[in-house]
């Protein structure tokens, strides 16, 4: 069974860091893209960064571009997230989110961790 | 960017009824279109992907279709498990994902 285990939120001051992981278990996780999804309280789903399976070009959305940074550990099953220059509009919950699996194109996803919360606020 | 335009917000439907949600998207994007459930405080789950592959597990109540820039999903006999809210997501360009703005399926 996919696992994924989202952790690292908290709450942070504007402009400060922190560190998303993500832990994988179930599958073969180096074989896969892995993404991070953001949703704030009470809005939509938005796309926040991917990572190819073997942690070639990195994508990022326009919003977080310069700010955070996608990675991967094969050798430990966990994905990253390193976030900088935090504001308050990043204050979200986190997902990340596998790769699919069944098709040409892989950048939809098809399991998600539980999410974790980030809340940026003075 | 490619936009994905998802229509209408909100719905309100019965048991048993059939449902569409569409997207629209800025430019040609066939077939790489997902559809996804969330329901409150919960993950988002895959229903659908390359616009009308059903996903594994999925009953078959689900269905999507469509081509070029206009997608849809189609829940028939709606069941009681399915009040949620749904997204589309467009992956046909690598480097910007972009999701819907989301549809709430309420009982009416």
């Amino acid at each position: 069974e996919v696992q994924l285990l989202d952790s690292g939120g908290g709450l942070v001051q504007p402009g400060g860091s922190l560190r998303l992981s993500c832990a994988a278990s179930g599958f073969t996780f180096s074989s896969y893209a892995m993404s991070w999804v953001r949703q704030a309280p009470g809005k939509g789903l938005e796309w926040v960064s991917s990572l190819s399976s073997s942690g070639g070009t990195p994508y990022y959305a326009d919003s977080v571009k310069g700010r955070f940074t996608i990675s991967r550990d094969n050798s430990k099953n966990t994905l990253y997230v390193q976030m900088n220059s935090l504001r308050d509009e990043d204050t979200a919950v986190y997902f990340c989110a596998k790769g699919g699996s069944n098709s040409v194109r892989t950048y939809y996803f098809d399991s998600w961790g539980q999410g974790t919360l980030v809340t940026v606020s003075s | 960017d490619i936009q994905m335009t998802q229509s209408p917000s909100t719905l309100s439907a019965s048991v048993g009824d059939r449902v569409t949600i569409t997207c629209r998207a800025s430019l040609s994007i066939s077939p790489w279109v997902a559809w996804y459930q969330q329901k409150p405080g919960k993950a988002p789950k895959l229903l659908i992907y390359d616009a009308s592959s059903l996903e594994g597990g999925v009953p078959s109540r689900f269905s999507g279709s469509g081509s070029g820039t206009e997608f849809i999903l189609t829940i028939s006999n709606l069941q009681p498990d399915d009040f949620a809210t749904y997204y589309c997501q467009q992956y046909n360009s690598y480097s910007t994902l972009t999701f819907g703005g989301g549809t709430k399926v309420e009982i009416k």
